[in-house]
This record gives C-alpha cells, structure tokens and sequence, in this order.
C-alpha cells in the first residue's frame, strides 16, 4: 500500500533558528498534501497545503516544497518559536482515493 | 472558526466491556473520518463516510468495531468488545471535499484496563 514516512524522528533547533522537517512519499499518483501540527493531547492541526502541480507555497512563516522527482516533501518553518514545539506530521492522497495517509511524525523540539 | 466536536475527551473502560465514540462535524461537511492514533505514531484511517454511507472501512476491524452515521451528519464508533490492544488516541475528522483539507477534532483517549 501507499507510504508516507519521515526521515528524522526528532529534531531540536534553537528558538529563532529556521525548522526543516522532511517527508518521503512512494505513491507517484499522489497529487495532495498536507501538513499538520499535533500538540500533546489535542488533534492534528492544519499548517499548509500543496497540489502536484505546485513545487512551493507559503504561508506565514511556513513553507512547503514538494518535489514530485524524488517524492520528497519539506515543511519549513522560519525563525522558530517555542510554540512550535509538537509533532508534525506529513499527509497524502491522490484524488481518485480520496483517502489521506499520514507518516509517523516528527518530534520538533525548540530550545529557548 | 467551527471545529469538529468529539466526546468524551477521555475513557477508561475494562477488557471486554462496550464503549462508544461520538463525534459532530462541521456543518457543511459531507465527508467524515474515523482514525486510530496509537502513541508515537500517526493517524491511520478506521472508516470513511461521504454522507451517511460508508466508502471506506478496509481498516475497520469489523468483529468489534462498528461506525454509522445515520443522518448524514454526527457519528458514532463503537467497540464490543474492547481489548487492551484497543487503547489508543481515536479522532474524528471532516472534509467539505474529499481532497479539501481534514479538520481534526480532539480526539478520545480510550485507555482499556
């Protein structure tokens, strides 16, 4: 079945210091993702969004790039802040499925 | 900004006992999800439902679990009976569109004894 996992379980970056979390996809057809932001005890959250026929987008101090070559996507988050900590999350479907899989997650741990 | 609603926020029940799981989409929205989030993962799809009718439910152990969502609009899953294997994080989440973003409520934290 389809795949979506991440690179790093956990990553710790200093207060201020830009945040890059990494996602591997295998489903080629996949042509919608997602990333979420899940905080201890609350449901996921979403950050941004991206269409196969986009390689970027941002948002306020995100940024998603996904490169359908490789089946790569990267959230980044500029000048991070302690209320980023939480586990992020990488989501994929393909339109024809309308069926969502999410990775593992990564553990985004801001020191102050 | 409307959100999906989800009670109870936590449950405890013994092996072998019946619970159930209720959730409240936001309005508007026809597709709703069930997921399954054990510790330390991510969210894996239990049932989907576009309206009141079920259009995926491969993962949904159907021996002790079961969802319906009569009216097309709030839902139910339940399990009978449950298993300690069963303890986990369970959200609920809508979509307007099948490929428009989930919106995830806050989940039930089921703890089986």
């Amino acid at each position: 079945g389809e795949s979506v996992g991440l690179h790093l379980p956990t990553l710790s970056v200093q207060e201020g210091d830009n945040s890059i979390i990494n996602c591997a996809y295998s489903n080629s057809a996949s042509d919608y993702f997602i990333w979420y932001k899940q905080e201890s005890g609350k449901g996921p959250q979403f950050i941004i969004d991206i269409r196969s026929n986009m390689d970027k987008r941002q948002g306020q101090r995100v940024t998603v790039l996904l490169n359908k070559t490789v089946k790569h996507l990267s959230l980044q988050i500029a000048a991070t802040q302690p209320g980023d900590s939480a586990v992020y999350f990488c989501a994929e479907t393909a339109y024809n499925f309308n069926k969502f899989y999410f990775g593992s997650g990564t553990k985004l741990n801001v020191k102050p | 900004e409307a959100e999906v609603a989800q009670s109870p926020r936590y449950k405890i029940t013994e092996k072998s006992q019946a619970v159930a799981f209720w959730c409240d989409p936001i309005s508007g929205h026809a597709t709703l999800y069930w997921y399954r989030q054990i510790l330390g993962q991510g969210p894996e799809l239990l049932v989907q439902f576009q309206d009141e009718s079920v259009v995926d439910d491969s993962q949904l152990p159907k021996d002790r679990f079961s969802a319906e969502r009569l009216k097309g609009v709030d839902s139910t899953l339940k399990i009978q009976p449950a298993e300690l294997g069963d303890s986990a994080m369970y959200l609920c989440a809508s979509s307007f569109l099948g490929d428009s973003p989930l919106h995830f409520g806050n989940g039930t934290r089921l703890t089986v004894t």
